[in-house]
């Protein structure tokens, strides 16, 4: 079972932040909560992760709670490029990363 | 660059027969996984395995099997395919680590079973 919650879907306007919400009320602390998307007809592209502080890097920011309960993405400037289903997932604390993936949030960036 | 290689992108068979999906990476990674994805239900995970000659069951093993006799090979097996593995499949691989590795996909093999 995935073991986050998205909304199906958002829009956004081309050249403003995306904000994409997960919740993750049931993650343990030694959990990783990753960020992925994936464009039409390619396999899934990693994103971010992070632990518990907030993250960033070249493509994107990840808000965590402190609680750790809930995170966001943060596309800073959306672009149509970013039109895509992003997967918010935590990665279990046993060894192998397996990722279960739920259906995630498809993010339409409107011109 | 990093790569994860299906060995097609598109695959049609028929019911009954047995289907290899191969998939390669040349990363070194310990770890590689098998996914389907259909509408509505996102990915799920089928097997994985951590090692040459190791392998686990994902949510959803039945009706298929897996090889590693090499570390960067991963075969996804369809011992007799049916209508219902009709999907696109997804090869993924990462270094072994603890929640602190990122996942490298490969780009899909769309099969479809008449």
């Amino acid at each position: 079972d995935a073991k986050t919650t998205q909304p199906p879907s958002m829009d956004c306007a081309e050249g403003r932040a995306a904000n994409l919400p997960c919740n993750h009320s049931t993650i343990s602390g030694n959990e990783y909560v990753y960020w992925y998307r994936q464009i039409h007809s390619q396999g899934p592209q990693y994103i971010i992760h992070g632990l518990k502080n907030n993250e960033t890097n070249e493509m994107a920011s990840l808000i965590i709670t402190e609680d750790r309960k809930s995170s966001t993405l943060i596309l800073p400037h959306a672009t149509l490029r970013d039109t895509a289903v992003y997967y918010c997932i935590v990665s279990p604390a046993n060894t192998g990363n397996q990722f279960y993936f739920g259906t995630g949030t498809s993010l339409t960036v409107i011109p | 660059d990093v790569k994860v290689t299906q060995s097609s992108r598109y695959l049609v068979k028929r019911t009954g027969e047995k289907v290899f999906l191969e998939c390669v990476q040349d990363m070194d990674h310990e770890n590689m996984f098998w996914y389907r994805q259909d509408p509505g239900l996102g990915l799920r995970l089928i097997y994985f395995s951590y090692d040459v000659k190791m392998k686990e069951k994902g949510d959803i093993p039945e009706g298929y099997s897996v090889s590693r006799e090499k570390k960067e090979r991963f075969s996804l097996i369809l011992e007799s395919a049916s209508t219902n593995q009709t999907s696109m499949y997804l090869c993924a691989s990462s270094s072994e680590g603890i929640g602190d590795t990122e996942a490298f996909f490969g780009q899909g093999t769309r099969l479809t079973v008449v």
